[in-house]
């Protein structure tokens, strides 16, 4: 079963625009979620974290927000710019613990000029 | 240090074959990690290692998979006996123990069974 998902395989986005890219988790006992951004016959690259103890964390472009009781957790891009074209990984894990990443699927995004 | 490094890069090999991956972590990371990757799936744990002790295997890590990591350095990943089933990208990373920390992934090798 799936402990992290991330329900839209892809997301195409003008160019100067908002991408949202979202991702829906079930195992209340992570605290601490991470996305990653894959470009092709590359390894995933960290993109941005953010801590159950917050509800935001924003870096440049790129904002997470993290709904606790609704176990969701969102990226934002703004704006988004065709280099952003990549796979996008949502990830989270347990801290105190082994800290091992739970991936989802992914969600490939398109940036059109 | 130029990060996480992956050896080799593509593998092909013939089903039966053994085949082995070196990773190289991040020169002060104590962790490392390797995820198995297949095309339209995220990366999938197979185990961990803290310095050179396996701390964890995942269920994905059959008996013909084997990991060390003798002197808490470098990682091998071998697989004997390949199956077709078995190619796939095989991801390696690293991180730092303390508290919780992102792991920074490898270029990852790509292994194809003939």
């Amino acid at each position: 079963d799936q402990q992290v998902k991330q329900n839209s395989p892809s997301l195409s986005v003008q160019e100067g625009r908002i991408s949202i890219l979202n991702c829906d988790y079930t195992n209340s006992m992570f605290d601490y979620f991470l996305w990653y951004k894959k470009y092709p016959a590359e390894g995933p690259t960290f993109l941005i974290s953010i801590s159950s103890i917050k509800d935001k964390n924003e870096d440049g472009r790129f904002t997470v927000f993290l709904n606790k009781s609704a176990k969701h957790l969102s990226l934002h891009i703004v704006p988004s710019q065709p280099g952003d074209s990549a796979v996008y990984f949502c990830a989270a894990s347990v801290s105190g613990g082994s800290y091992i990443p739970t991936f989802g699927r992914g969600t490939s995004l398109i940036v059109h000029p | 240090d130029t990060g996480v490094s992956q050896d080799p890069r593509h593998k092909i090999t013939k089903r039966g074959q053994n085949v082995t991956f070196r990773c190289d972590p991040i020169s002060e990371h104590n962790r490392l990690y390797w995820y198995r990757q297949t095309l339209g799936q995220g990366p999938e744990f197979l185990t961990y290692f803290q310095n050179e002790a396996q701390l964890e295997k995942s269920r994905l890590l059959s008996d013909r998979f084997s990991a060390e990591r003798p002197k808490g350095s470098f990682s091998t990943l071998e697989i004997q006996r390949t199956e077709q089933g078995d190619s796939a990208m095989y991801l390696c990373a690293s991180s730092l123990a303390i508290k919780s920390t992102e792991a920074f992934f490898g270029q990852g090798t790509r292994l194809t069974v003939v």
